[in-house]
């Protein structure tokens, strides 16, 4: 189906251990991004990217690390998940800066 | 640091009333506003984008104003149904911000009693 796709839809893991969110869009959109949404937070960016092989940091990158090798994938990684990483994670897309940004269904990650 | 707020956090109204929801920000050099949909437990849903150069944009039942002079964004819900029922929340994408990013508000809690 076209759209943004996320796997998995649910994840619980432990703490320490290596977790890695997918990201799939098929509209070939330039700009992807992650964000966490979280009680009394609201939505922050943790990495966005570009164009294929470009990414930079958002307002939280700390215990993350993206990478983006094809355009229609937009992987994040949790390197040691932490408790403090249980949250709700969202990609997101976007063709060119003035156009919509289209969020995929979102991922609940709890970290054990 | 671009900041936008919604208020109220939450409005409750009965069935056929008009939904107006309010957005502000605090640097109008925007590109444009976009409102958002969110229901429990799922993703956010696009509604409406409003260019920087527009005044308002409106799709079925809603309609969304753009005031980038005050700094205002109001969103319209015409005779509101139990199934709007939701969070709204709007972002602008900041003219100044690397990287071509949204900031978001916190969004109002909406609840259309039948």
């Amino acid at each position: 189906d076209a759209g943004i796709t996320q796997s998995p839809r649910y994840k619980i893991t432990e703490t320490g251990r290596q977790v890695t969110l997918m990201c799939h869009q098929t509209w070939s959109h330039s700009y992807m991004f992650w964000y966490r949404q979280d009680l009394g937070h609201g939505l922050r960016l943790i990495y966005y990217s570009a164009a294929a092989d470009i990414t930079d940091k958002g307002e939280v990158p700390d215990g993350y690390v993206v990478s983006r090798s094809k355009t229609e994938n937009f992987p994040l990684t949790l390197e040691s998940a932490t408790r403090s990483q249980t949250s709700v994670y969202f990609c997101a897309s976007r063709w060119t800066p003035n156009n919509e940004q289209f969020f995929g269904p979102g991922t609940r990650l709890t970290v054990l | 640091k671009q900041e936008v707020t919604q208020i109220p956090a939450a409005l409750s109204v009965p069935e056929g009333e008009n939904l107006v929801l309010n957005c502000s920000f605090t640097d109008s050099a925007i590109y444009n506003l976009q409102w958002f949909r969110q229901d429990p437990g799922k993703g956010l849903t696009s509604l409406l984008l409003i260019q920087s150069s527009q005044r308002e944009q409106t799709s079925g039942r809603l309609n969304a104003s753009l005031d980038k002079s005050s700094g205002r964004s109001t969103l319209y819900i015409a005779a509101s149904q139990p199934g709007d029922s939701a969070t709204y929340l709007c972002a602008v994408l900041d003219a100044k911000a690397a990287g071509n990013k949204l900031t978001f508000g916190g969004g109002t809690r909406v609840l259309v009693k039948p």
